[in-house]
């Protein structure tokens, strides 16, 4: 069955300091998408990334970085020079298709995320 | 550009009472449609899913219902509210293959 582990409930860390979220997945499907959305205090789903099953190639954006490593099922993401703005629950979300064609996400249970000034 | 958008974004309602809950898109034709719900520290639960007009699927047995009686509306309805029923509703469309959320409707009932 497809699930999504996210260790950590809470973490705080001071202001400029790197931070990463772990992400552990089990799937059956040999083609899958993973995912890593934010949430801030407003609510919203914020997508953030996305990557495929083929391409274990790590990605950089700004502050934001993830690895991808197929061999341990893992989709970690760090933040670097962390930012009061960073403050928020961050979910790591799988792709799904279960009878009929149908398509959903699995999302893990989300790690919050408090950036200390 | 495609936009999502919730209302009532909160709502406080007893028990007994009944619930509407709508989400609309625009900028995009026939697309998946999907509700979950966010409890209080449970993260993310799967509610409905919608691949068309009139088409449902439920993935959890549960007090609510939903409906699609336009290419880009989606309802979640229910009877009769329960305590358990309190939540974070996130309404969401599907693009090429990641979900995109509306702003989120939170139910307290009472």
């Amino acid at each position: 069955a497809q699930k999504v582990t996210q260790a950590q409930t809470e973490i705080s860390v001071v202001e400029k300091e790197d931070v990463t979220l772990d992400c552990v997945y089990e799937t059956r499907d040999t083609t899958y998408y993973l995912f890593w959305y934010k949430q801030p205090p407003s609510g919203e789903l914020v997508f953030l990334i996305r990557r495929n099953s083929f391409d274990e190639q790590n990605e950089i954006s700004g502050r934001y970085s993830w690895n991808f490593q197929k061999s341990t099922s893992s989709f970690n993401f760090t933040i670097t020079a962390s930012q009061v703005v960073d403050s928020a629950v961050y979910f790591c979300a799988l792709s799904l298709y279960s009878g009929a064609g149908s398509y959903q996400l699995t999302f893990g249970k989300g790690t919050k995320l408090s950036v200390i000034p | 550009s495609q936009t999502i958008h919730q209302w009532p974004a909160t709502l406080v309602q007893p028990v007994g009472s009944p619930l509407s809950l709508e989400c609309t898109v625009e900028g995009t034709s026939n697309p998946n449609l999907y509700w979950y719900r966010q409890a209080a520290g449970r993260g993310l639960q799967l509610l409905f899913y919608s691949v068309g007009i009139g088409q449902i699927s439920s993935e959890v047995p549960q007090n609510l219902s939903a409906s699609r009686p336009q290419d880009r509306q989606f309802i979640l309805s229910s009877k009769k509210l329960l305590l358990s029923d309190s939540g974070f509703y996130l309404c969401a469309w599907r693009g090429q293959w990641e979900l995109f959320f509306g702003e989120g409707s939170r139910l307290t009932v009472l």
